[in-house]
């Protein structure tokens, strides 16, 4: 079946730039989605974005996208301890079949 | 607020017993995704039900069912518990068919703790 690999941590010092990676198996993804889940909640969407685009900016956040490695990576700017949280990432075929990474947890250190 | 609501939020049982989780979706939206987040194994795909009827089956149980009623409410039954079974039990809705996003929007969670 369909795979989404994530690493599972990442730590950074406040105000550094946060670099979160996946990499996925299915060539026919229409979307690709980053979801964001703080302590006890449920998860939120950050962003997403569309498989015939390579990049994606919105505020602090920037969404690379590279179709031919399979590859997508969301980059924090400026990252703050609110932003402590798990991050997944999540792919789609026109709204069918989501896959879900395992999450990558993200510390950040004062 | 995704407007997904989930009921009971926490619940506390025993092994072997049987639990019901609902799930309302937000308003308007056909498709009801149930998830399991364990520690150990992140975020499980359980079932998919669209306006009724399901979709698309996971990693699910035998000793779990679920069901999506006419008026679009979902219900996990979890039977006969055991220890294993203890996590957060998410609902996320969709519109369903082919969206033009496909965005989830999730619930906060049910916590199921079985003791």
């Amino acid at each position: 079946g369909e795979d989404v690999e994530q690493s599972l941590f990442l730590s950074v010092r406040e105000g550094d730039s946060s670099v979160i990676n996946c990499t996925y198996t299915d060539s026919s993804s229409t979307y690709l989605y980053w979801y964001k889940q703080e302590p006890g909640a449920g998860l939120q969407l950050l962003t997403y974005i569309f498989s015939n685009m390579d990049m994606k900016q919105d505020q602090r956040l920037t969404v690379l996208l590279n179709k031919k490695d399979k590859h997508l990576s969301l980059r924090i700017a400026d990252t703050q301890t609110g932003d402590s949280a798990i991050y997944f990432c999540a792919e789609t075929a026109y709204g069918q079949n989501f896959v879900f990474g395992p999450g990558t947890r993200l510390s950040v250190l004062p | 607020d995704s407007g997904v609501t989930q009921t009971p939020k926490h619940l506390i049982t025993a092994t072997g017993q049987r639990v019901t989780l609902r799930c309302s979706p937000r308003s308007g939206d056909l498709s009801v995704y149930w998830y399991q987040q364990s520690l150990d194994q992140g975020l499980q795909f359980l079932i998919q039900y669209y306006n009724g009827e399901e979709r698309a089956k996971g990693n699910i149980l035998e000793r779990f069912s679920a069901q999506q009623f006419p008026d679009l409410h979902s219900e996990l039954n979890l039977s006969s518990l055991e220890l294993g079974d203890s996590a957060l039990y998410f609902c996320a809705s969709s519109p369903g068919g082919r969206s033009r996003s496909g965005e989830l929007f999730f619930g906060e969670g049910s916590r199921l703790t079985v003791l």
